[in-house]
């Protein structure tokens, strides 16, 4: 299995108040995704990086940001959380080099957001 | 952009029988890769098969197999000799393979089938 943790696993909050959920993989993998999965939508993209500090928008980005300042790390963080915000966050990598063109997915991180 | 289509929100199958998932995807790529996702109840994310573009052989894995017509842009799994193991949602996903330099190759998913396997 691909090493990949997701913090916290599980989490409660109050509309505005911030939140970050902590990705972090032993793979050295370049390449970071965060998606967030709701009923009737699947997975959709919220925001990536390629690189250290190399981050890039997504299709549901509003009201998301991240940051990566290591390789092993890719934070996203709810600057004021909303209700619609309430979802389960995965974290995935991948290897370009790999040539395999699949993504390993984290164990999820479900919010809630009240 | 890229869609992906599973038209089937929930299916159901009788233990050891053969069911298929359909996929259809819209792209204007020609080197691409595609995937079925199962996501068991433990919500872990698994990847069960996938299938590069430029392949014309059909991609399978024990139990799991493709129809992968490029021209119709389809993407079908079958599962044979169902188990209740098998019991999931599968996601259907499309990915651009990798270019250097800037941002490539997220993974694009459709809506999810619900998979039932009745002993």
């Amino acid at each position: 299995d691909a090493g990949i943790t997701q913090s916290p696993r599980h989490k409660v909050t109050e509309t505005g108040t911030p939140v970050t959920l902590r990705c972090h993989q032993t793979e050295n993998h370049r390449y970071m995704y965060w998606y967030r999965q709701d009923p009737g939508h699947g997975l959709r993209l919220i925001h990536y990086s390629y690189g250290v500090k190399d981050t890039d928008k997504g299709e549901v980005s509003d009201g998301y940001s991240v940051s990566r300042s290591k390789t092993e790390d890719f934070l996203l963080t709810l600057e004021s959380a909303t209700s619609s915000q309430t979802s389960v966050y995965f974290c995935a990598i991948s290897e370009h080099r790999a040539y395999t063109g699949e993504l390993f997915f984290g164990e999820g991180s479900r919010l809630t957001v009240l | 952009a890229q869609t992906v289509t599973q038209s089937q929100p929930e299916m159901s199958v009788q233990e050891a029988e053969t069911v298929t998932l359909s996929c259809t995807y819209d792209t204007s790529e020609s080197d691409y890769y595609l995937f079925w996702y199962k996501q068991p109840p433990s919500r872990q994310m698994i990847l069960v098969i996938r299938q590069e573009a430029y392949k014309q052989q059909n991609a399978t894995e024990n139990r799991f197999s493709v129809n992968f017509q490029k021209a119709a842009k389809s993407f079908s799994l079958k599962i044979s000799d169902s188990q209740l193991g098998d019991a999931a949602m599968y996601f259907c996903a499309y990915r651009s393979r990798f270019r250097y330099g800037g941002s490539q190759g997220n993974l694009i998913f459709g809506k999810g089938t619900k998979l039932s396997v009745k002993p």
